[in-house]
């Protein structure tokens, strides 16, 4: 069975600070990964994904993240934080694409003007 | 990417009716979808494979007679909450795909 670890549910960071969101996963088979964000009342918009490749994802918004095979790690980061960035991240790791997602607990992000 | 829909967004009714929650592939067809849970400051939860022509298989927990799905096409899929109550509020989102998965915007419940 897959599963998914997000270290902290909440991380506050100053606004222009380093953003690091850290998920760890479980899985039998390759996986697929995934990180999304959640707005207030508003739907999961992907942020970026890893399926094969190369082991460092860009995403939208200035996110990136990186495979670590020997981690099991799949964290995501952005260099500067901006205010429009605080919202709920979830990590997410399925085993094909036409599979149902594991999600992780969530990570609220705080940015501080 | 692909484009899935959800109708309606945001449902509220009383306690002891039913409520039904469409779920559209806009530009695939999807043999299989999925249907999630998301209680509020929680993360999301698998509910239910939604298997077209055939039936739906449940996750452990979740109430197969309450939460009814239908799946008569390669487009759409419904989730029907029977006797609601206020423990079912809730949000809820479908996702489709073969390549990978797209997810709905996501259906709030809300129970009176």
């Amino acid at each position: 069975a897959q599963s998914v670890t997000q270290l902290g549910s909440h991380v506050s960071v100053s606004e222009g600070a380093l953003v690091l969101l850290r998920c760890n996963y479980s899985s039998s088979v390759p996986p697929y990964l995934f990180w999304y964000v959640q707005y207030p009342n508003q739907g999961l918009q992907l942020l970026l994904k890893y399926t094969t490749g190369a082991t460092l994802v860009k995403g939208i918004n200035g996110f990136e993240a990186e495979f670590k095979k020997s981690e099991t790690s799949f964290h995501l980061t952005k260099p500067s934080a901006h205010m429009s960035d605080a919202a709920e991240y979830f990590c997410a790791v399925s085993d094909q694409g036409n599979t149902p997602l594991v999600f992780g607990k969530g990570t609220r992000l705080s940015v501080i003007a | 990417g692909a484009v899935v829909s959800q109708h309606p967004s945001w449902v509220i009714c009383k306690s002891g009716t039913s409520v039904k929650i469409e779920c559209r592939s806009l530009d695939f067809q999807a043999t299989t979808m999925f249907w999630y849970r998301q209680f509020p400051k929680q993360s999301l939860m698998l509910m239910a494979t939604s298997n077209e022509g055939s039936k739906a298989t449940y996750e452990q927990g979740v109430e197969k007679d309450k939460f009814l799905i239908n799946h008569a096409s390669l487009t759409l899929s419904t989730l029907t909450v029977t006797s609601a109550h206020p423990e079912d509020s809730s949000f809820y989102i479908c996702s489709g795909g073969t390549s990978e998965q797209y997810f709905g915007p996501g259906t709030r419940l809300t129970v009176t």
